[in-house]
């Protein structure tokens, strides 16, 4: 079945310390999307990518990183310079580059992240 | 910026109705309505795009005011299946903000039996 998978699920980090969180999805669509949630709150976009190669900043891209290097692979790098990186992450892709205004936005589980 | 949602809260009986509200400051390409039960993914419920088009499940009905920069999630004769935070993403045309979603803070719908 074609979908999004997101690993872990569950993960602790100390603080201070780099964390790369995975996406990979095998619907073969071209643009793929972080998000951050955090309690009581809506979805915050991080970072997204309409294209092998290439990337955008989202709202709060600060602390974070990312890269695409391959058409199914979207992983996030929290790294020691967000200042809070306790929350819910959220990994979605959308099947064309440009089309998230006409198209849904396919999620995967998510990954909360709990750095201690 | 984020789209404004109301009411924050509902809480219903089976088969009773609510309405959610969606609005927007910044003229909108299109609307997309999203649920999601804790701890899960949001799954898709609609998308709304500017000139009258709807793309979405058959049993759900929404509406986009293009003048006002408003849309409404209107769910009718509710299931305890409809509990969940419902969120409204916009999309504006256009500029910086071409190829993603905004998305507004969340209305908790409760159904209880």
């Amino acid at each position: 079945d074609g979908g999004i998978t997101q690993s872990p699920k569950y993960l602790f980090r100390k603080e201070g310390q780099n964390v790369t969180l995975s996406c990979e999805q095998n619907l073969n669509h071209d643009a793929m999307y972080w998000y951050r949630q955090d309690p009581g709150q809506g979805l915050r976009l991080i970072y997204y990518s309409q294209i092998v190669n290439d990337f955008q900043k989202g709202d709060i891209a600060e602390g974070y990183s990312v890269s695409r290097e391959k058409k199914e692979s979207f992983p996030l790098t929290v790294t020691s310079a967000q200042k809070n990186p306790t929350a819910f992450y959220l990994c979605a892709s959308t099947v064309e580059p440009l089309g998230v205004s006409y198209n849904e936005q396919f999620f995967g589980p998510g990954t909360r992240l709990t750095v201690l | 910026q984020q789209p404004v949602q109301s009411p924050q809260a509902v809480i219903l009986r089976e088969g009773e109705d609510a309405v959610i509200n969606c609005s927007s400051s910044k003229a909108l390409y299109s609307v997309h309505w999203y649920r999601q039960k804790h701890g899960e993914a949001p799954v898709f419920l609609m998308i709304l795009l500017k000139g009258g088009e709807q793309k979405g499940h058959e049993k759900i009905s929404a509406s986009f005011n293009e003048k006002k920069q408003q849309s409404s999630l209107y769910l009718t004769a509710s299931q305890l299946s409809y509990s969940g935070t419902y969120f409204c993403g916009t999309a504006r045309a256009g500029g910086t903000s071409y190829g993603k979603l905004t998305f507004g803070q969340g209305t908790i719908l409760t159904v209880h039996p």
